[in-house]
Parts: structure tokens; C-alpha cells; sequence
């Protein structure tokens, strides 16, 4: 089993250009997450979705949107990257409530 | 807001000696859980505690959940360099409604040969 597997592993965009960050689950979970890290800041949750066709805002959602149109993908999109948006991007999902994650490798992301 | 906060920041311990990293939330948790993510690595799930007072073991590692549900702690006991990385606690955020997570910030941990 992969797991949950994100793509691309690294990008660099310039500053104004759009992006959409995959991340596929075999899992058969319900619940996924996009959270990002930055040195000093920890995980901080940007979008999650409890189901297929839901999602729901985090702790720091300004600047994505997210859509989960097939259970096991959720897309996280940049519709216009800013330098403050270079991060490592993190995917993760589990069962449900009260859960372990399981995470993506993560993306490493530019914007310069 | 809801806070989880870790202690130490980092913490550099010679190869064998003992480490312990300290969680400490700002509301009342029904479960807390621990992650690993060693450098240039993602997050790993550790372990789920769930009941207060309750200890777990993993080999070398011990966790703790505190009676009040308020704190925890992960020590590892003579740590080897396969220790080496960063460990995040982390609870339900607002009782764990919507099944999401709220991090600390996590204990870096360098192991010296």
C-alpha cells in the first residue's frame, strides 16, 4: 500500500502564479487534512474535509481552496502564490475522529 | 484560543543519557497523541492515549497522559541516534468535533555519539 502519496515533491513559483498540490489516499479513510510547517510555527491545519464533497477551514485557510470531489484525492490549490506561502505542505488523512494520521511525504514549496 | 504547547524547544543529550519532552494544553483533551518526524521526514504516529493516568510503553519510550487530561510526556529512555528527530504532541482541536488536530510545536532532539 502507498499510503498517502503527494505530488510534486518540490516546486518553485514565482510570486502571482497559481498551483494545486494532489494528494491521494488508499486507505479508504473519511477524514483528510492539508496542514503546513514552518520553522518555529509547528503543524498549522489549512483545510481538512470529513467526507467526500465537504471541506472545511483551519487554523490558517487564507490564500487555498481545497476540493474533494473523489474520496480518496484532496486537492490544495494556490490561486495566487505569495513569497509568506513558502512552506513544506504537508497532506495527511485517517478513519476519523480520535484516529492516528497518517502523512504524506510533503511538498516543499517556493515562492519567490 | 486553544493552545498545545511543548517544553523544551530543543533538547542535546549525549548517546545513553535519558530525554523527556512535556506537553502542556490549555483545555481539557479526551485523547492525546504523539508523533515523530525525523529530519527531512514527515510526521509519524507514535501513539494514541486516551484515558487518564494512562501510561504507555514502547520499548524504550514512555508516555504518559495526565490525570487532569491536561498534559502528557514522552520519555526515552538511553537514547541512541536513531532517536535523533522531532516529537510533536498533539490534541482534538475544540473536543474533536470535526476530527481535527491542533500540534504543539514539537522538541527537537539531537543525539551526540
Amino acid at each position: 500500500n502507498a499510503g498517502v502519496t503527494q505530488t510534486p515533491k518540490f516546486r518553485v513559483l514565482k510570486t502571482g502564479q497559481s498551483m494545486t498540490l494532489l494528494c491521494a489516499q488508499d486507505m479508504n479513510h473519511e477524514y483528510m487534512y492539508w496542514y503546513r510547517q514552518d520553522p518555529g510555527m509547528g503543524l498549522r491545519l489549512i483545510h481538512y474535509s470529513v467526507g467526500e464533497g465537504t471541506t472545511a477551514k483551519g487554523e490558517v485557510p487564507d490564500g487555498y481552496n481545497v476540493s474533494r470531489l473523489k474520496k480518496q484525492n484532496f486537492l490544495l490549490g494556490l490561486e495566487s502564490a505569495a513569497p509568506s506561502q513558502t512552506s513544506v505542505y504537508f497532506c495527511a488523512s485517517s478513519p476519523g475522529t480520535h484516529y492516528g494520521y497518517t502523512f504524506g511525504s510533503g511538498t516543499r514549496l517556493t515562492v519567490v | 484560543g486553544q493552545q498545545v504547547m511543548q517544553i523544551p524547544q530543543y533538547q542535546h543529550v549525549q548517546e545513553g543519557e535519558d530525554f523527556t519532552t512535556y506537553c502542556n494544553s490549555s483545555t481539557t483533551l479526551s485523547n492525546i497523541q504523539w508523533y515523530k518526524q525525523r529530519p527531512g521526514g514527515h510526521p509519524v504516529f507514535l501513539i494514541q492515549l486516551v484515558k487518564s493516568g494512562e501510561v504507555k510503553k514502547q520499548k524504550r519510550l514512555t508516555f504518559q497522559f495526565g490525570e487532569a487530561k491536561k498534559n502528557s510526556s514522552l520519555h526515552i529512555t538511553a537514547t541512541q541516534t536513531t532517536d535523533v528527530g522531532t516529537y510533536f504532541c498533539a490534541g482534538p482541536r475544540y473536543g474533536g468535533s470535526q476530527g481535527n488536530l491542533i500540534f504543539g510545536k514539537g522538541t527537537k532532539l539531537s543525539v551526540k555519539p
